[in-house]
């Protein structure tokens, strides 16, 4: 079966400006999860879909990170305005049910300047 | 709150050679524990998780509630196993994960 496809793969952004990632998850996949990497650090959990609801968005920052997810399969990502400290990997993963395993994408590198 | 703390940033050892991986959690509850491992320029995939009981390519990892602890270990070390290793803590209800810091490995022929 295809895995958890993300795009794009790098970007490059000043402070300030913002960026959007987009994931699609393994078909049939209702849990979709969004991670943030720094490096050095383990992923972090910044929100967790149950097919186009959120069940957990407590370690995302609202006041510029946004995440949707409208039909319940593929979603989307967003940071504006961003800050250098938003350098990082952007993991998507999913599963089929909530505590089931996670299979995660090649990741988003984002490098903000 | 929960935490995964992995005190090994890098382990490097002799192919052949034991190696152990350590990781302590904390958490209230009954804990769910996995282990992670990312291989150079691959995805990050699950390597085992605490309530399979399984052996994965070798590796065994055992829960120890008394010591807070889900060490990952494997007697014989191969070049194969050189990678990145994230032990981490997942909530009952949905498999919220948190990971730790992650430990690099690395086997020397």
């Amino acid at each position: 079966e295809a895995g958890v496809a993300q795009s794009p793969r790098y970007k490059i952004i000043e402070k300030r400006q913002s960026v959007a990632f987009w994931c699609n998850p393994i078909s049939g996949h209702a849990t979709l999860y969004w991670y943030q990497q720094i490096l050095g650090q383990g992923p972090k959990l910044l929100i967790q879909f149950q097919n186009n609801g959120v069940v957990d968005d407590s370690q995302l920052p609202k006041d510029r990170f946004s995440a949707e997810r409208l039909k319940g399969v593929d979603s989307t990502l967003k940071i504006q305005p961003a800050k250098l400290e938003d350098s990082a990997v952007y993991l998507c993963a999913s599963s089929f049910a909530g505590a089931d395993e996670q299979f995660f994408g090649p990741g988003t590198r984002l490098t903000v300047l | 709150a929960q935490r995964v703390t992995q005190p090994e940033k890098l382990l490097s050892v002799f192919k052949g050679a034991p190696v152990e991986l350590k990781c302590n959690y904390s958490y209230s509850g009954s804990p769910e524990l996995f282990w992670y491992v990312q291989y150079s320029r691959q995805r990050l995939q699950l390597l085992l998780r605490h309530i399979s009981r399984e052996s994965i390519k070798g590796f065994t990892a055992d829960l120890n509630k008394g010591e807070t602890s889900f060490h990952l270990k494997k007697p014989f070390a191969q070049e194969e196993d050189s990678a990145m290793y994230y032990c981490a803590l997942g909530s009952p209800s949905g498999n919220k994960l948190t990971f730790g810091g992650g430990t690099r490995v690395l086997v020397k022929p």
